[in-house]
């Protein structure tokens, strides 16, 4: 099983709120992933580093942003969070990096529910 | 525009039963072709990888074939258990970008006793 973590794995706050998800792995990968996923959608990527202090934006437009201070640690913050948001937050690192045949980790996730 | 398309969309069968997921897709360049597994509330796990190269690879009951000239792949699970049910995601690398990674939508799979 993958030593990739999350936290919260639900959480239901007001619109208005900032929020950080949290996520960590132990395996010493450089590459980290946040995806979302909708109920019976593909899963789309909003955001990516490559190792510490590198971050990009992914495919799908996000309002929300993130940092990459520590190798282990990629956390994802919404400064004002709105019922749109309402997602399932998935986190990834990948191994080997850079490789064509890379694997992804996936963390259990976070639900979001603004309401 | 690259695409991943998965059918069918659910499935539901009997323990003990085989089934075959189908995965296909319009990713060019392509480089390889990944089956993940997600439980329900829970995030993918890795089941097979093919290449370019390979034709069929098997994972205990879960046996994955590629067909690179006609752009398909097929997930098939021999003698189903409960904890089969799941959601089953083809993703794709490949594109201009190989780095790209495209996600198919997944088929729903659920076995009754």
């Amino acid at each position: 099983e993958a030593d990739i973590y999350q936290t919260p794995r639900y959480l239901v706050i007001g619109t208005g709120k900032k929020i950080t998800l949290e996520c960590s792995q132990t395996m010493g990968h450089d590459k980290m992933y946040w995806y979302q996923q909708d109920p019976g959608m593909e899963l789309h990527l909003i955001h990516y580093s490559y190792g510490v202090n590198s971050t990009e934006k992914g495919d799908l437009s996000s309002e929300s942003t993130v940092s990459r201070i520590r190798t282990e640690h990629f956390p994802l913050t919404l400064e004002s969070a709105r019922p749109s948001h309402t997602s399932q937050y998935l986190c990834a690192s990948s191994d080997p990096t850079g490789a064509t045949n890379e694997k992804l980790f996936f963390g259990s996730g976070t639900q979001l529910s603004v309401l | 525009k690259n695409q991943v398309e998965q059918s069918p969309q659910s499935l539901i069968i009997l323990e003990g039963k085989n089934c075959t997921l189908q995965c296909n897709y319009t990713v060019s360049p392509f480089s390889n072709l990944r089956w993940y597994k997600q439980d329900t509330g829970r995030g993918p796990v890795s089941l097979t990888i093919m290449t370019f190269s390979e034709n069929t690879k098997s994972n205990g009951r879960y046996t994955a074939t590629l067909d690179a000239d006609t752009k398909q792949s097929s997930l098939h699970i021999t003698a189903s258990q409960l904890s089969d049910s799941a959601s089953y995601i083809c993703v794709v690398r490949g594109g201009k970008n190989t780095d790209k990674l495209i996600f198919g939508t997944g088929t729903r799979l659920q076995v009754f006793p």
